[in-house]
């Protein structure tokens, strides 16, 4: 199976702040990668496909980029409701593999 | 709009098999173009594939639990359901269903249940 390893575990950030995290796969995977948002108690929300595609709805301080083995996604702007932990999924192979996650907090 | 709703018991005896349904309005889980799925999450930890079951049949399931797992669907009821056999504490977790689209640039999970959470305790 692809390991997914997300950098860094944690971060600390304010309102306003530009935010960056990465996601590294064991092997190259085109750019067959996912972002997903999840908040506490909640489903995982679909942010970003296809490395860079913004999925219908998510707003454009949302960002991703990368192809191969590294991945990147920024906000550009950090807002309020942005503090939640956030997942690269890669739709390469099966089985689908989870970095382990990112979990944004208020500085 | 779709909508996957989860359900099934909440507290399941190790050793026995844990069994799960969703339910799935506003599509239908007979068309080609997705992937019906369940993933988990431990409580505090990220999440796991599971597996699909696709066009009315097909299944794929992650190697890890391969031999303990059955995904199955039913048709007339617009539901499909996971098996877990010979559960431990390990399989205590959010269990969500999901739909995986088929794209144009690959696959997304873009409508998921709400998740339900089983324990596994005696």
């Amino acid at each position: 199976a692809i390991q997914m390893t997300q950098s860094p575990s944690s971060l600390s950030a304010s309102v306003g702040d530009r935010v960056t995290i990465t996601c590294r796969a064991s092997q190259g995977i085109r750019n067959d990668l996912g972002w997903y948002q999840q908040k506490p108690g909640k489903a995982p929300n679909l942010l970003i496909y296809a490395s860079s595609s913004l999925q219908s709805g998510v707003p454009s301080r949302f960002s991703g980029s990368g192809s191969g083995t590294d991945f990147t996604l920024t906000i550009s702007s950090l807002q309020p409701e942005d503090f939640a932990t956030y997942y690269c999924l890669q739709d390469y192979n099966y089985p689908r593999t989870f970095g382990q996650g990112t979990k944004v907090e208020i500085k | 709009q779709v909508q996957l709703q989860e359900s099934g018991p909440g507290l399941v005896k190790p050793s026995e098999t844990l069994s799960l349904t969703c339910s799935v309005s506003g599509g239908s889980v007979s068309s080609g173009n997705y992937y019906w799925s369940w993933i988990r999450q431990p409580p505090g930890k990220g999440l796991e594939w599971i597996g699909y079951i696709y066009d009315s049949g097909s299944t794929n399931y992650n190697p890890s639990l391969k031999s303990r797992v059955t995904i199955s669907v039913h048709t007339s009821k617009n539901q499909f359901s996971l098996k877990l056999s010979s559960v431990t504490a390990a399989d205590t977790a959010v269990y969500y269903c999901a739909r995986e689209s088929i794209t144009v640039a690959g696959t997304v999970f873009d409508y998921w249940g709400q998740g339900t959470l089983v324990i596994v305790s005696s």
